[in-house]
């Protein structure tokens, strides 16, 4: 059975940073994309981040790149998040999800409970 | 990045009686290689999302065959032939076409009567 157990979110203050992980397990972690999707209390998803398989390529919404950035190590089966210059728009449950494919990947086929991350001074 | 608008907002079913949801996306959603990056999740209370419907039509694992999904293009629909209360929620449709830029719709809020 697939487990993602997201951990790291928390308060910080508006231009803070924190960092995101994700406990992967059930599956051949190294052979899948990973990704990063938040939601806001009360609104819709949004996709944050995505890294292939082997860590090689990465992807960033436009409303996170510059400030996170992706990263995995296969050899401890764990995503990460590291989030810089935080901004209040930050504030959300930051989802860790499974993708169906190492590379070419289409959709998310398992996703973790999430981890809140609140920015307020 | 592609806008995927969803109607409507929210959706009061008795249980037994069908449903649909729309989602039109503001570009194509066939690739190249045949295939259209249409995806349905549902949302229920308190958890995460869980993926119902892939590429338009083919339900995933476990999901019942009282979902089904339909279109083409920039138009689709999800439709529950007989609602359930364990299917409340909010659906969201999802496109993959643009990637990096995915991009989810806004949302359907499902309750029952």
């Amino acid at each position: 059975e697939v487990q993602l157990l997201e951990s790291g979110g928390g308060l910080v203050q508006p231009g803070g940073s924190l960092r995101l992980s994700c406990a992967a397990s059930g599956f051949s972690f190294g052979g899948y994309a990973m990704s990063w999707v938040r939601q806001a209390p009360g609104k819709g998803l949004e996709w944050v981040s995505s890294i292939s398989g082997s860590g090689t390529t990465t992807y960033y919404a436009g409303s996170v790149r510059g400030r996170f950035a992706i990263s995995r190590d296969n050899s401890r089966n764990t995503l990460y998040l590291q989030m810089n210059s935080l901004r209040a728009e930050d504030r959300a449950l930051y989802y860790c999800a499974k993708t169906n494919r190492g590379y070419n990947w289409n959709y998310f086929d398992s996703w973790g409970q999430g981890t809140l991350v609140t920015v307020s001074s | 990045d592609i806008v995927m608008t969803q109607t409507p907002l929210s959706l009061s079913v008795t249980p037994g009686q069908p449903a649909s949801i729309s989602c039109k996306s503001s570009q194509s959603l066939l690739h190249s290689d045949g295939k259209t990056y249409l995806y349905w999740y549902l949302q229920k209370p308190g958890q995460p999302p869980q993926l119902l419907i892939y590429e338009v039509f083919n339900r995933f694992s476990g999901v019942p065959d009282r979902f089904s999904g339909s279109g083409s293009g920039t138009d689709f629909t999800l439709r529950i032939s007989r609602v359930e209360a364990e299917d409340v929620g909010v659906y969201y449709c999802m496109q993959s076409r643009q990637l990096p830029g995915l991009t989810f719709g806004g949302g359907t809020k499902v309750e029952i009567k």
